[in-house]
């Protein structure tokens, strides 16, 4: 059974930094994409970004490029899901999801979902 | 790119069938076969639906069914059951640089 496993809940201050993480089981981690959806309070689906944990080739959307890292440790079948300074805007809950992604069309699809991480940026 | 346009909220009774519309344009909906649709229940995660416009994963019900008409795709769940009650959200493939892109949601409430 596919499994992804998310950090728990986070409470930061703007200007904070902050890793959260999703750990994948049940499925060759190495060998599919793995991506972060962002749904900010009582709003819709954002895709953030997708990382191939093979080789750590990472794509971004345009709106979050620049914004965010994403990474992996594929010794602990583990993606990362990074903010070097919050800001008030970014308090949401995020979401990992094992993605569908066809490198030749582009065609992207999220298939299985983490329980979610809430990040609340609050002074 | 703009998210595609999706009703903000439909109804339907138990064992009635709706449909969700979701409108791109012709550089995402209509220009690929490459449509995603997802259920989320309040406070829990979204769970993929259909996918390839029409085509559902392994244990996703029958009564759910997708489909493709120019720059519109549709969902559309049959003999509506109370467990349907929930927000819908369409995807699409919108560019080589954006890659993907999500419609505004539908709540679907079963009366």
């Amino acid at each position: 059974e596919v499994q992804l496993v998310q950090s728990g809940a986070e409470v930061k201050k703007p200007g904070e930094s902050l890793k959260i993480s999703c750990k994948g089981s049940g499925y060759s981690f190495t060998i599919y994409w793995i991506g972060w959806v962002r749904q900010m309070p009582g709003k819709g689906l954002e895709w953030m970004g997708i990382i191939y944990p093979g080789d750590s080739d990472t794509r971004y959307s345009p709106s979050f490029q620049g914004q965010v890292t994403i990474s992996t440790d594929k010794s602990i079948s583990t993606a990362y899901l990074q903010w070097s300074s919050l800001k008030a805007s970014d308090t949401a809950m995020y979401y990992c999801a094992r993605a569908y992604y066809d490198v030749l069309t582009g065609y992207l699809y999220f298939e299985y979902w983490g329980q979610g991480t809430l990040v609340t940026v609050s002074s | 790119q703009s998210a595609l346009t999706q009703p903000a909220s439909v109804s339907g009774s138990p064992g009635q069938s709706i449909t969700i519309s979701c409108t791109g344009t012709s550089s995402d909906v209509a220009g690929y076969n490459y449509v995603s649709w997802y259920q989320q229940h309040p406070g829990k995660a979204p769970k993929l639906m259909i996918y390839d416009v029409s085509n559902r994963p392994s244990g996703v019900p029958n009564r759910f069914s997708g489909s493709k008409s120019g720059n519109t795709a549709s969902l559309t769940i049959s003999g509506l059951q109370a467990e349907d009650e929930a927000d819908y959200y369409c995807s699409s493939y919108a560019s080589s640089s954006t890659l993907m892109v999500f419609g505004g949601g539908t709540k679907l409430t079963v009366l």
